[in-house]
Parts: structure tokens; C-alpha cells; sequence
């Protein structure tokens, strides 16, 4: 099925760093969420964003849509062990149906 | 959001049966999803079950192969039949359309390997 490209695609940080991922599409989107999934776990929805130039937070995640519609980032600010994960992109076009990212994978050093 | 859950959680089968997975919400949801994810990788849609009619399949999944049931808008079940070693996989369920956002929520996943 189709997917969206995310990058990167994987990426090993130090404790403290920020970290940035984006999801790029060559569709236009009404809907962008983001996912964190942790080993053994379904994904676990971080942020929603419903319109183009919304740019949201949720404690040190930000996420933006992007004004093209097309694309979306997301950034996670002094990055902490238990960020570990594979963070997924989400985008619809308003039916309720999404595509998913090929996934971040993060890891942490401390 | 959502509470969902699973049933089973994972399960070791033989080549050739068939597993029929089971999906919870605790509130009523608009549309049912089922997504499959192999090792590494992402999500792949397999269907879209609505209640009361029947599932619409994404390419390369069908019926036969991936049975799918939506008695009411709380509960799914999705059957792997006929399982092969390729079936090994996580299946997640994930309702939408709860609380009127379109917003996804994923089950726990249910982790299936084929002997």
C-alpha cells in the first residue's frame, strides 16, 4: 500500500538534544497525526493537527502542519531515555482513512 | 479518547488454521480499521468494517483470506485464515470517528507468529 516518506530514518541522539522528523506526501492532507510505538506496544497517538500552519504542542513535542499541505514535522525538544521508540506519521484526506509513515526510529544514548 | 483492547494479545499457530482476533472499544465508534504490521515495518491497512455492511478491502488483501465482522460499533473480529508463515505478523485494530474526530486509536496489537 502506499505509504509517506518520513525521515530520518533512524537516528541515535545524546540526553538533551532536540530532535526533528518530517513526513512528506504528494498528496495534499486534511488530517496529519503523529505516533510513538514502543516494543511489544500498538501505536500511541502523540498529536493531531487539522490545519494547514497549525503548529501544536504536547509537553516537549511540537508538531506543525505544514502550509502546503503536504508535508508535516515534528520535534521533540531535550530528549530524555524513554523518547525511544518508532515515531510514525499519519496523513487522510478526510476520509477517515490514513496513510501511514515508514517510521523514525530514535534511540537515546544517555 | 479510546479504550481498546485486544484478544488475544499473541498467539503461536500452526500452518493452515485460522486465528480470529477480537476487537473492543468502550465507546461507539463510526469506522473499525484493521492494520497489519510486519516485523521493522509500518502500518498496512487490510480493511475498513462498518457496521452492518460488509468490510472493504485495501489491494492485495480479500475476504477469503482476511474475514472480517462487525456486529455492532464497539466490537471487530478479524480472521487470518488458512495461515502460512508469512501471516506472521502484528494485527492492530483501530476505531475512528471517536467522540466525532477523525482521529486513529490503536489496540495493543495482537502478535501473531505462524509455524
Amino acid at each position: 500500500g502506499q505509504q509517506l516518506n518520513q525521515s530520518p530514518q533512524s537516528m541515535f541522539i545524546q540526553e538533551g538534544e532536540d530532535v526533528s522528523m518530517n513526513c512528506t506526501s504528494s498528496s495534499i492532507f486534511n488530517t496529519w497525526l503523529w505516533y510513538k510505538q514502543e516494543p511489544g506496544e500498538g501505536p500511541v497517538l502523540l498529536i493531531a493537527l487539522y490545519k494547514a500552519g497549525e503548529l501544536t504542542s504536547n509537553g516537549r513535542l511540537t508538531a506543525q502542519f505544514g502550509i502546503t499541505r503536504k508535508d508535516s514535522f515534528l520535534n521533540i525538544s531535550a530528549s530524555i531515555p524513554s523518547d525511544v521508540g518508532i515515531y510514525f506519521c499519519a496523513g487522510s484526506s478526510g476520509t477517515y482513512k490514513y496513510i501511514f509513515g515508514t517510521g523514525t526510529r530514535l534511540k537515546v544514548l544517555a | 479518547s479510546a479504550v481498546i483492547s485486544q484478544k488475544p494479545s499473541r498467539d503461536i499457530c500452526q500452518r493452515g488454521t485460522s486465528l480470529t482476533i477480537q476487537c473492543q472499544v468502550d465507546s461507539q465508534v463510526t469506522m473499525m480499521f484493521w492494520y497489519r504490521q510486519q516485523p521493522g515495518q509500518s502500518l498496512t491497512l487490510i480493511a475498513t468494517a462498518n457496521q452492518g455492511s460488509e468490510a472493504t478491502y485495501e489491494s492485495g488483501f480479500v475476504i477469503d483470506k482476511f474475514p472480517i465482522s462487525r456486529p455492532n460499533l464497539t466490537f471487530s473480529t478479524l480472521t487470518v485464515s488458512n495461515m502460512s508463515p508469512e501471516d506472521s505478523s502484528i494485527y492492530l485494530c483501530s476505531p475512528s470517528g471517536v467522540g466525532g474526530q477523525e482521529t486513529q486509536y490503536f489496540g495493543p496489537g495482537t502478535r501473531l507468529l505462524v509455524l
